[in-house]
């Protein structure tokens, strides 16, 4: 099955300073990779997503990459504000097997710190 | 619209007993998830549902039951709580899983704790 690798685990950083993310992926079919944020005591909420036939992506601050040749996808924040602090997830959309719905499978999350 | 709701926000059980955490989406979404979120473990799902009367295993299914009678509520049935149940647990829904582009939402989460 798919296997989603995410790292650092945790990452402290400046305000001000750039913070990026880093996600590796196992199945060559994955073809959609959202990035959810998780604040303290809430649910997670999608700040970005990529497709497979895209390489870039941004929204004001924040921007997500991806390599499909080395399978893996990155999520990078610039201009780091105290309220970006949250644990951040990626995650890769697969087909399920024998069936035509997909489904997610997440990494392991970055609790992100940002240090006024 | 309200989105994902899930009640309660908290909850004590002790071993062996029972529970039932509740989920509501208002977004007409035909599919349904619960997670589990274990302390740095990312989520894992528990079970999913395509639709009204229809529901499936997920990665973690043992010790819980659903049911989807309607298209808003999707409810997790705990019958015999373990410590091992004590984690965070996550509904959410999306539209169109049949597209590879399908986008979750997850409701604010119930934090289970067996003693």
């Amino acid at each position: 099955g798919e296997n989603v690798e995410q790292h650092p685990s945790t990452l402290s950083v400046q305000e001000g300073d750039s913070a990026v993310i880093k996600c590796t992926y196992s199945d060559s079919a994955s073809n959609y990779f959202p990035w959810y944020k998780q604040e303290l005591g809430k649910g997670p909420q999608l700040i970005i997503d990529i497709r497979s036939n895209v390489g870039e992506k941004k929204d004001q601050r924040i921007a997500v990459t991806l390599n499909k040749t080395a399978k893996h996808f990155s999520l990078h924040i610039t201009e780091t504000q105290p309220e970006d602090s949250a644990v951040y997830f990626c995650a890769a959309s697969i087909r399920l097997a024998g069936g035509s719905n997909y489904k997610l499978t997440f990494g392991k999350g970055t609790l992100l710190t940002v240090n006024p | 619209n309200a989105g994902v709701t899930q009640t309660p926000k908290f909850r004590i059980l002790k071993i062996g007993q029972s529970m039932t955490l509740q989920c509501t989406q208002d977004m007409n979404h035909n599919y349904m998830y619960w997670y589990r979120q274990d302390p740095g473990m990312g989520l894992k799902l528990i079970y999913y549902s395509v639709g009204a009367g229809i529901t499936d295993k997920g990665e973690v299914p043992n010790g819980y039951n659903v049911s989807r009678s309607t298209t808003e509520d999707f409810p997790l049935r705990l019958e015999l709580a373990a410590p091992s149940q004590t984690s965070v647990y996550f509904c959410a829904s999306s539209y169109d899983p049949w597209k590879s582009t399908d986008t979750q939402y997850f409701g604010p989460g119930t934090r289970l704790t067996v003693l």
